[in-house]
């Protein structure tokens, strides 16, 4: 079945200690995006890439970075992580203009001691 | 004020109830309206999709836009336990190359047997 897969599930880092979480897709879609998402909270976009186009939101933390090798790659980087930084974090898809369809991954647990 | 207001919950109903969760949103340029079910520590699944104004069918479950309202509806008739879970409305204006989504905070529903 085609997918969005996310590893790990579940990640423990410490303060200050970087940590890369790695999404990836079999939908072949050209739109692979990063959300945070805090308890009770809706899902908060960091950034998203429209094919090797990176596209950052107005406030999202320098600390939090991306990279997107290839079309089924993407991956975040939180660079010096503080302990607001705990969340689940969702990478989605789409296909392009129009669809506005997004397909989530089943979302990686932050914890930061 | 919110782009998109929903009600947290949570929202405790017995099995075969007929669930009513909602959504008011305040920017008149939204068009694309969906519905999104989140298991507890999983990924959003998108459960409905609906364009412009109007009601759409899917087995139990019910999506209804009144855009002169900024008002959206999700009804699940014959509630089952298995749909207790958190459930996302999501809207975007469209357009352009990429889709992004403003989502609403959730409403928890726990469906007793």
């Amino acid at each position: 079945d085609a997918m969005v897969i996310q590893n790990p599930r579940y990640q423990v880092t410490q303060f200050g200690k970087p940590v890369t979480l790695s999404c990836s897709q079999t939908l072949n879609h050209n739109v692979m995006y990063w959300y945070q998402q805090k308890s009770s909270q809706a899902p908060k976009l960091l950034f998203h890439y429209y094919d090797k186009d990176f596209n950052n939101e107005a406030d999202t933390p320098d600390n939090f970075q991306s990279r997107r090798p290839n079309t089924s790659f993407c991956f975040l980087d939180i660079r010096s992580p503080g302990l607001g930084d705990a969340a689940m974090y969702l990478c989605a898809t789409s296909f392009g203009t129009g669809a506005n369809t997004q397909y989530f991954g089943p979302g990686t647990r932050l914890t930061v001691l | 004020q919110k782009e998109v207001e929903q009600d947290p919950g949570p929202l405790s109903v017995p099995e075969g109830a007929i669930v009513s969760l909602n959504c008011t949103y305040s920017n008149s340029a939204f068009q694309y309206f969906m519905w999104y079910r989140q298991y507890s520590r999983k990924g959003p699944e998108l459960l409905m999709y609906t364009y412009s104004s109007g009601n759409k069918e899917d087995g139990r479950f019910t999506a209804q836009v009144d855009k002169s309202s900024k008002y959206i509806s999700l009804f699940i008739r014959d509630s089952q336990p298995s749909d207790s879970a958190t459930y996302l409305c999501a809207m975007s204006a469209g357009g352009g190359a990429t889709n992004k989504l403003i989502f609403g905070t959730g409403t928890l529903l726990a469906v007793q047997p």
